[in-house]
């Protein structure tokens, strides 16, 4: 089985602009949860979406949004970036949303907001 | 508000020694805690899960414990290798639809 794939593996983008990040579950899995990685912060939680439906969301402003399709493909996107958008964003994929279901990651996103 | 912390930035051991990390947290009453590893420019993979109602997971050379009244997970590698050299994060849930949080976990470096 193939893993979570992420798409772009780097990003260079100036403030103001937006970015839209695109993650690949794996096959069968139909949760999908976003994170923020800063080496100051850690793994921030960003959101959850389970059959195209968010079901949690973190401490991030309306800025960051995310959204996933009938295939359990998720997409996040990032308005009007800033400097402290600057991080590894990374998509984690699980079967269900039972504590028995561990994260898979993918690689991560890098962005770098100049 | 909920804290995740784990013990130090760092930690050196000599091959062969038993690493030990340890992962406290407060204001939280998780249902599991998760141990994952994570290799620079790699997202986190998972190593083991323990449930709240378990003191004890073993996996070949990780050992977990759980202690619920002290708030704290300690994870154990023994036989250490080199290759064991990576970030490990602690992660922990409520169950149910409740959001995974992690620690901002421990960099292990094992020395030969």
């Amino acid at each position: 089985k193939a893993g979570v794939t992420q798409t772009p593996r780097y990003l260079i983008k100036t403030r103001g602009q937006q970015v839209t990040l695109s993650c690949s579950p794996i096959s069968g899995h139909r949760s999908v949860s976003w994170y923020q990685q800063t080496p100051g912060q850690g793994l921030q939680f960003l959101f959850e979406y389970f059959s195209e439906t968010q079901r949690n969301k973190g401490n991030f402003p309306g800025r960051f949004s995310g959204r996933q399709f009938s295939n359990s493909r998720s997409e996040m996107n990032v308005s009007t970036l800033e400097l402290g958008d600057s991080a590894l964003y990374l998509c984690a994929s699980r079967q269900g949303q039972s504590y028995n279901s561990p994260l898979h990651f993918g690689n991560g996103t890098r962005l770098t907001v100049t | 508000s909920q804290k995740i912390e784990q013990n130090s930035e760092a930690l050196n051991i000599q091959e062969g020694k038993t690493a030990t990390l340890t992962c406290n947290y407060t204001n939280y009453s998780p249902a599991y805690l998760q141990w994952y590893r994570q290799d620079p420019g790699r997202g986190p993979v998972f190593l083991l899960l323990i449930r709240e109602n378990e003191k004890e997971k073993r996996k070949e050379r990780l050992k977990v414990t759980f202690d619920t009244t002290l708030k704290q997970s300690l994870f154990h590698i023994t036989a250490s290798q080199p290759a064991d050299s990576a970030t490990y994060l602690c992660a922990l849930g409520s169950g149910g639809y409740q959001k995974v949080t992690f620690g901002t976990g421990t960099k292990l470096q094992v020395i030969p």
